[in-house]
């Protein structure tokens, strides 16, 4: 049990474009699921929090107009990268939190490969 | 704000070998502890946390952590490695939001590699 999914796995696009990824956790109801991105060698940097019916909290220094989060339902959030840009590329990994856990325990998507040419 | 270490980018054992894959943290109040290990081009895979309770936690694929309060460390161990142990580790602790949600903060990473 708990499965977080994303698709795409992997996504080539041209500069100016946007593109949306989704993630969905598959055999359980998440209020909450995060958002993070990955540089190559480095570690993961929380960009957003996204919560079921509310607006995502964003950490500091992560444009809101660039990162568009929306989390339609309890199972599914999307995060769409607007007009993006070569220094966008990077891997995005997606968590979900259980709703009946209560010690924060995250269950992780496969990540998402993002280039951008 | 909460924080962990992870002191080595890399470590190297033989097969066979006991690991080590240190982490020490920083917390006010009482620490809520996880390791994570990431393959290649995949998302993280949940180890093992540190809530409250025994000091030595077992997790999965024989991996085990030790909570020491007085080295504030969490250093993750498994007594005999395999070469499929090979990725990367994460140590996380929890944070909380000044929403009042909580959040994951992660170390930096450290690559294991096991040799045959």
């Amino acid at each position: 049990g708990a499965v977080v999914s994303q698709h795409p796995s992997r996504v080539i696009c041209k500069s100016g474009t946007s593109v949306k990824i989704e993630c969905r956790s598959l055999d359980f109801q998440a209020t909450t699921m995060f958002w993070y991105r990955q540089f190559p060698k480095q570690s993961l940097m929380l960009m957003a929090t996204s919560n079921e019916g509310s607006k995502a909290t964003y950490e500091q220094g992560v444009e809101k107009d660039k990162f568009l989060i929306n989390h339609a339902s309890l199972t599914l959030s999307t995060l769409t990268v607007t007009s993006a840009h070569p220094e966008d590329s990077s891997f995005y990994i997606c968590s979900a939190r259980l709703l009946a856990r209560l010690n924060n325990e995250q269950f992780f998507g496969p990540g998402t490969r993002l280039t951008v040419l | 704000a909460q924080s962990v270490a992870q002191p080595e980018d890399q470590v190297n054992v033989a097969e066979g070998n006991p690991l080590t894959v240190k982490c020490t943290y920083s917390v006010s109040g009482n620490p809520y502890l996880f390791w994570y290990v990431q393959y290649p081009n995949r998302g993280l895979q949940f180890l093992l946390k540190y809530i409250t309770g025994d000091n030595l936690v077992k997790g999965s694929y024989g991996f085990e952590a030790e909570f020491n309060k007085s080295q504030t460390s969490f250093h993750l161990k498994k007594p005999s490695a395999l070469v499929s142990d090979s990725a990367l580790y994460f140590c996380a602790v929890r944070d909380l939001m000044n929403t009042g949600f909580q959040k994951l903060v992660f170390g930096t990473g450290t690559r294991l590699l096991v040799s045959p």
